[in-house]
């Protein structure tokens, strides 16, 4: 399986674009690169997907160099209700058994 | 509302006791998750089930731990002999396998256990 690392906190400010930075140096060809969303007290909720370059929709984009050991997510202009908990994922989406893996996450806190 | 369901939402209980915790999943998704998450952390992979078949349960705490989905729709987990340590958030999700988004899961609100 491949292990994800990501900082354990990050702060920004109102209006300001945030960056998450995922490593996974051991990702495998067939696997992909998912992120989640977490608020206190709800389960996750998925943000993006990607496999290579950059993926974009109406909440975030992700960035993926050629290698894919590492990945970003973006978040355009965030504000007060983007405080989260960010989580990135590697496995596959088609064949084989997975166990998705979580890790502790980013937790962003947005201040005014 | 079609989202995951989880009941219930809170469980208090002493140690010792059994306890049941059901998930109802999106309708058409043929994949079902559990995960214990615990303050902190985040959520840990328990098992897994593909329509009625439990295709990866050794993530399962202990001997204790079971889960069930007897017709592929709602599941179940128990936790016999319940200890403090099992107090924790019990969030379940669900995915539609058929689309090959093994990783776009659809969370339910969890069950939140407290043992005392």
């Amino acid at each position: 399986l491949a292990k994800t690392t990501q900082p354990i906190s990050m702060d920004s400010y109102e209006g300001q674009e945030v960056n998450i930075t995922c490593s996974h140096n051991n990702i495998a060809t067939n696997d992909y690169i998912t992120w989640y969303q977490q608020f206190p007290s709800q389960g996750p909720r998925f943000i993006i997907q990607g496999y290579k370059t950059k993926v974009t929709n109406e909440v975030a984009s992700l960035f993926i160099p050629a290698d894919r050991k590492s990945s970003t997510l973006s978040l355009p202009r965030v504000s007060l209700s983007d405080t989260a908990v960010y989580y990135c994922l590697v496995g596959p989406i088609s064949g084989g058994s997975y166990i998705p893996t979580f890790g502790r996450g980013t937790s962003l806190i947005v201040h005014p | 509302d079609t989202g995951v369901s989880q009941d219930p939402r809170h469980k208090i209980t002493k140690r010792g006791q059994n306890v049941t915790f059901r998930c109802d999943p999106i309708s058409e998704h043929n994949r079902l998750y559990w995960y214990r998450q615990t303050l902190g952390q985040g959520p840990e992979f328990l098992t897994y089930f593909q329509n009625e078949a439990q295709l990866e349960k050794s993530r399962l705490l202990s001997d204790r731990f079971s889960a069930e989905r007897p017709k592929g729709s709602f599941s179940t987990l128990e936790i016999q002999r319940t200890e403090q340590g099992d107090s924790a958030m019990y969030l379940c999700a669900s995915s539609d396998n058929d689309r090959g988004d093994y990783n776009e899961q659809f969370f339910g609100p969890g069950t939140r256990l407290t043992v005392l």
